[in-house]
């Protein structure tokens, strides 16, 4: 069974880098099947994808957020992580790392992780 | 960018058939799937590939995209198919996109 597990702050001030680490545990990031996703939710709103990455470390960023995101890949440590630069309040949100299967369909998500964007 | 259109609210009496739209433009020449979000857990995908469930999921779940539309179909509904449920795009352009959600009320 995969499970996958977000880990970093729960707060960031404003104007600062956001920086998050999903580890991957009953899988490997290796596998040429999947690609590997973070996805966001405001409170009350739905979800929203930010970007995803392929065991080559080839990335997709949505276009809104392509000018502050960077998704990396460990192989070594099985993890990918997500870097959001330049945040702010808009920027809050429960963040989940997911697994993309065919690089699409996320069927497996981490429990996600409440980021607070505040000073 | 793209939009997917779903209406906020839907309700079904318990055995009853619910379906639950998505709308974007030339949808249907898209993938298409589906997640089911109780509070304060994460989605869980119902349908990917328009129509195909993953395991696990009842056979009460089905999905169809044509046209204009997706839509998720939920035969004999049950109390705990209580949830939102959001539809997911994916183009080589648009890359993931989601609706903005469906509050599914089981009366």
């Amino acid at each position: 069974q995969v499970q996958l597990q977000e880990s970093g702050p729960g707060l960031v001030k404003p104007s600062q880098t956001l920086s998050l680490t999903c580890t991957v545990s009953g899988g490997s990031v290796s596998s040429g099947s999947y690609y590997w996703s973070w996805i966001r939710q405001p409170a009350g709103k739905g979800p929203e994808w930010i970007g995803r990455i392929y065991t080559s470390g080839s990335t997709n960023y949505n276009p809104s957020l392509k000018s502050r995101v960077t998704i990396s890949v460990d192989t070594s440590k099985n993890q990918f992580s997500l870097k959001l630069s330049s945040v702010t309040a808009a920027d809050t949100a429960v963040y989940f790392c997911a697994r993309a299967l065919s690089g699409i369909y996320h069927d497996y998500w981490g429990q996600g992780i409440l980021v607070t964007v505040s000073s | 960018s793209y939009d997917l259109t779903q209406p906020p609210s839907v309700s079904v009496s318990p055995g009853q058939t619910a379906s639950i739209t998505c709308s974007g433009d030339k949808l249907g020449d898209k993938f298409t799937c589906w997640y089911q979000q109780k509070p304060g857990q994460s989605p869980v995908l119902v349908i990917y590939q328009d129509s195909n469930r993953p395991s696990g999921i009842p056979e009460r779940f089905s999905g169809s995209n044509s046209g204009n539309t997706a839509t998720l179909t939920i035969s004999g509904t049950q109390a705990m198919d209580e949830a939102d449920y959001y539809c997911q795009a994916w183009d080589s352009s648009t890359y993931v996109v989601f609706g903005g959600g469906t509050k599914l009320t089981v009366l």
